[in-house]
């Protein structure tokens, strides 16, 4: 059963504290999302990489984000410093570029800075 | 500004009841998508819609598509507690992007 897993699920940390999350895409894809949300914005796109290249990531604070994927079977998206706005839930979703373009999302983590 | 509007925001409803979820969209495209979440849980792909005229079902769900229109429907059948849930709806571009619909909660009452 192919799934898309992320570790950390859940992470506290304080303010200031670098967070590195991370993400196995299914293998076999060739594309990886990375989402996050929250109440009032809902769903947000932050990053897409296409067969490990980052194609768009205009929706991460570019200050403080930054995503990469060092392998195939590896994503991860760190935040540094954190702040308490940055408190969400954080989505990998992986799919195959040029077919239906389904994505499939990862369980989540969920980070709460105070 | 893209836009995806999905309505109501809020469905609350009773067991054995039909329903229709709203979903409108403000831009081309002729992918759509229908995802469920359970709270604090991932979303589930339920369906995928490629074309217009597109109707896709399972079980007490069927989706259609009319890209003239700019509008899909999420159509829910004699309502079960199991249904309750939020569901989204996104739309794709042209490119790999999503736009993700701000959801509809439903709930369904014994």
């Amino acid at each position: 059963d192919a799934r898309v897993t992320q570790t950390p699920r859940h992470k506290v940390t304080e303010m200031g504290q670098e967070v590195t999350m991370r993400c196995q895409p299914i293998l076999g894809h060739n594309t990886v999302f990375w989402y996050r949300q929250t109440m009032m914005q809902g769903l947000e796109l932050l990053a897409y990489f296409r067969n490990r290249a980052p194609l768009d990531d205009s929706g991460m604070p570019k200050d403080r984000f930054s995503a990469e994927m060092p392998d195939a079977t590896l994503a991860t998206l760190k935040i540094q410093p954190s702040e308490p706005r940055d408190s969400a839930v954080y989505f990998c979703a992986s799919g195959w570029w040029g077919g239906y373009n389904e994505q499939f999302f990862g369980p989540g983590t969920r980070l709460t800075v105070l | 500004e893209l836009k995806v509007e999905q309505n109501p925001l809020f469905l609350s409803m009773q067991e054995g009841k039909n329903y229709t979820i709203y979903c409108n969209y403000s831009t081309t495209s002729d992918r759509l998508y229908w995802y469920r979440q359970d709270p604090g849980k991932s979303l589930e792909s339920l369906f995928v819609l490629l074309s217009n005229g597109a109707v896709k079902q399972e079980g007490r769900l069927m989706a259609s598509l009319d890209t003239k229109a700019r509008l899909s429907t999420l159509h829910i059948t004699a309502a079960v507690h199991d249904l309750s849930a939020t569901y989204f709806c996104a739309v794709a571009l042209a490119t790999y992007k999503y736009i993700f619909g701000t959801g509809t909660r439903l709930k369904v009452l014994a």
